[in-house]
């Protein structure tokens, strides 16, 4: 079973620039998570999709950060006018949900993350 | 929103010794406690989950150990090995969505040989 894939791993821009992240989570996968990881910090949830709608995206800082997730398969999450506090690993995950057996929430399966460097 | 607050930050431990890491959480409807571990340049990955209506889960050299009126829970690595080095995350759902996964701010964990 192929895993949840992530691209491009490593991006370096300027302040103010744009960029996109693209995610491919397991196949059959419902819900789909994006979450910032800080050096040294746990992941945290930026916005959270069941299947093509969004459940969660308090934590988004909406002003420059959007996500889409058409067709509810693949997912993009985009940052413009990026900042320098935007330099983490992002990382998207998915899971069964709500289909899940064992545990309310089910297993998460995470992606290798793209790194972003904001200059 | 939900907090995990996770200690300690780092932690060395000789090889074959005992490596534990402690959670503490606020509230939640939905008991269900996963730790996750990282690896240097990966994704974090599943290790070992509970549902507290046991107080215990023990899989291989890895134990989890809940206190549900504490609203506590650690996990234990038995034999630590330097295989087992990398950042142990615990996490928890939070209180209004059972699939919405808060984690903590992790622990480092280094096994000297």
């Amino acid at each position: 079973e192929a895993g949840v894939a992530q691209s491009p791993r490593y991006k370096i821009i300027e302040k103010r620039q744009s960029v996109a992240f693209w995610c491919n989570p397991i196949s059959g996968h419902a819900t789909l998570y994006w979450y910032q990881q800080i050096l040294g910090q746990g992941p945290k949830l930026l916005i959270q999709f069941q299947n093509n709608g969004v459940v969660d995206d308090s934590q988004l800082p909406k002003d420059r950060f959007s996500a889409e997730r058409l067709k509810g398969v693949d997912s993009t999450l985009k940052i413009q006018p990026a900042k320098l506090e935007d330099s983490a690993v992002y990382l998207c995950a998915s899971s069964t949900y709500p289909r899940t057996s064992g545990s309310p929430a089910g297993e998460l399966f995470f992606g290798e993350g793209s790194r972003l460097t904001v200059l | 929103q939900q907090q995990v607050k996770q200690s300690p930050q780092s932690l060395i431990v000789q090889k074959g010794g005992i490596s534990i890491i402690n959670c503490a959480y606020e509230n939640t409807a939905f008991d269900y406690f996963p730790w996750y571990q990282q690896f240097p340049g990966k994704g974090p990955a599943l290790l070992i989950a509970i549902r507290p209506d046991v107080s215990e889960k023990k899989e291989g050299r890895f134990t989890i150990s809940f206190n549900k009126s504490a609203k506590q829970f650690s996990l234990h690595i038995m034999d630590s090995q330097p295989g087992d080095s990398a950042t142990y995350f615990c996490a928890a759902p939070q209180w209004s969505s059972a699939s919405k996964i808060i984690f903590g701010s992790g622990t480092r964990l280094s096994i000297r040989p």
